[in-house]
């Protein structure tokens, strides 16, 4: 069964860095072609994907925020970390991690809402 | 940057079957997903790949990709069904993946 769970602060202050894990079970993300990727929906907007990373290191980040976001994985603790640098009231958002299937996203977290404020 | 325009809302009475669009140019030569959000929830994937339906998720559910529209269509709506529903491609010659701006769904 494919679990994934996103822990990190609730509340951060701006300027702050926000640092979210992913923690998941079901697969392994050294295994050939298995993606995961971070999306957030800010409240009342759309979805909006950040980040993905891949089971060979490969990163991808959203254009308009690559020089804020940073991914990474710890394959021994079946964890995907995400850290979001100078954060600002607008990155208030719920934080979702997400499996990838093909192109798509398969298995989502329960997300976890970030409020930025200070 | 690539656009997925996506009407903001949908209404269908119970039984009737409800039509989500997402544009975008030349769409249907890209594989195009969809997932349900409701409140409280995490988003379902509900079509992947533009027809293809994930286990679980009834047969009501379909998709189809032509053009510059693709569509999923919810036949004998059900009150279950309301929900915001967002399209999702990859762009390749970006690779950024893409949403739609989201459809509620209403069942009147």
């Amino acid at each position: 069964q494919v679990t994934l769970r996103e822990s990190g602060p609730a509340l951060v202050k701006p300027t702050q860095t926000l640092t979210l894990t992913c923690s998941f079970s079901g697969f392994s993300i050294r295994s050939r072609g298995i993606y995961v990727s971070w999306i957030r929906q800010p409240p009342g907007k759309a979805l909006e994907w950040l980040a993905r990373i891949d089971w060979d290191d490969d990163k991808y980040y959203n254009t308009s925020l690559k020089t804020r976001l940073s991914i990474s994985k710890d394959t021994s603790k079946n964890q995907v970390v995400l850290t979001m640098t100078n954060m600002d009231p607008v990155d208030t958002a719920t934080y979702y991690c997400a499996r990838m299937r093909g192109s798509g996203f398969d298995y989502w977290g329960q997300g976890t809402l970030v409020t930025v404020s200070s | 940057s690539y656009v997925l325009a996506q009407p903001p809302s949908v209404s269908v009475a119970p039984g009737q079957t409800a039509r989500i669009t997402c544009g975008g140019y030349n769409i249907g030569e890209k594989s195009v997903h969809w997932y349900q959000l409701r409140p409280g929830r995490p988003p379902v994937l509900v079509m992947y790949d533009d027809r293809d339906r994930p286990s679980g998720i009834p047969e009501r559910f379909s998709g189809s990709n032509s053009g510059n529209t693709a569509t999923l269509t919810i036949t004998r709506v059900e009150a279950g069904d309301e929900a915001d529903y967002y399209c999702q491609l990859w762009e390749s010659n970006s690779d950024q993946w893409m949403f739609g701006g989201g459809t509620r769904l209403t069942v009147v």
